[in-house]
């Protein structure tokens, strides 16, 4: 596609409640990143993948957390037992090459908010 | 912990004025500094980027310098604009360099005044 495409735009869930956001990166991107970026503040790194290899997760807050990317395209974040310090703005980004020079291409992310 | 500070939080300028914005780094084996640019409902988006291996870029209005002495660098924004507005995050590599991981700061909310 022209740009990151992340879905749903919105998810309210309540506590508890297992979610899965998805992230569909530029065609041809060979790394993707996963970030999470709260209101006034600067994205925070969750973890990224090189094709379907998840190169780094250390971002991740705790095991609740994970994310695939089996087919080194499509990416899903998958919180579990999601609880009220989970909701924020997650983001989607790719690149087409591997290496911090390469330029990200964000998405416009999924507004999670958990009740 | 590495950290990026970014300063000020906030910024008012008049049309055709000139926007500084700052950050301050730790890790001296940072090699790669972008500048990314956020409007309302968007995603950041990649603005101006810089080695280290030179003080200065410039593209167009936007220019970063950078002082590898003091661990700074900055954006400066010259004529600025009302479509300049958004929300700025200068941002450095996390870990080790590799993997293209950033640390962003904690961003700079531009308000260009008509």
């Amino acid at each position: 596609g022209a740009g990151v495409s992340q879905s749903p735009r919105y998810k309210v869930t309540k506590r508890g409640q297992d979610v899965a956001l998805r992230c569909d990166p530029i065609s041809g991107h060979v790394s993707l990143y996963w970030y999470r970026q709260a209101l006034g503040q600067g994205p925070e790194f969750l973890t990224y993948f090189n094709y379907e290899a998840q190169q780094d997760k250390s971002g991740l807050p705790n095991d609740r957390f994970s994310a695939e990317r089996p087919e080194g395209s499509i990416s899903t974040l998958t919180i579990q037992r999601t609880e009220q310090r989970d909701s924020a703005m997650y983001r989607c980004a790719s690149s087409l090459a591997s290496g911090p020079a390469s330029g990200y291409t964000f998405g416009s992310g999924t507004r999670l908010t958990v009740v | 912990q590495q950290q990026v500070k970014q300063s000020p939080q906030s910024l008012i300028v008049q049309k055709g004025g000139i926007s500084i914005i700052n950050c301050a780094y730790e890790n001296t084996a940072f090699d790669y500094f972008p500048w990314y640019q956020q409007f309302p409902g968007k995603g950041p988006a990649l603005l101006i980027a810089i080695r280290p291996d030179v003080s200065e870029k410039k593209e167009g209005r936007f220019t970063i310098s950078f002082n590898k002495s003091a661990k700074q660098f900055s954006l400066h924004i010259m004529d600025s604009q009302p479509g300049d507005s958004a929300t700025y995050f200068c941002a450095a590599p996390l870990g080790n360099n590799q993997g293209g991981k950033l640390i962003f700061g904690q961003g700079t909310e531009l308000s260009v005044k008509p």
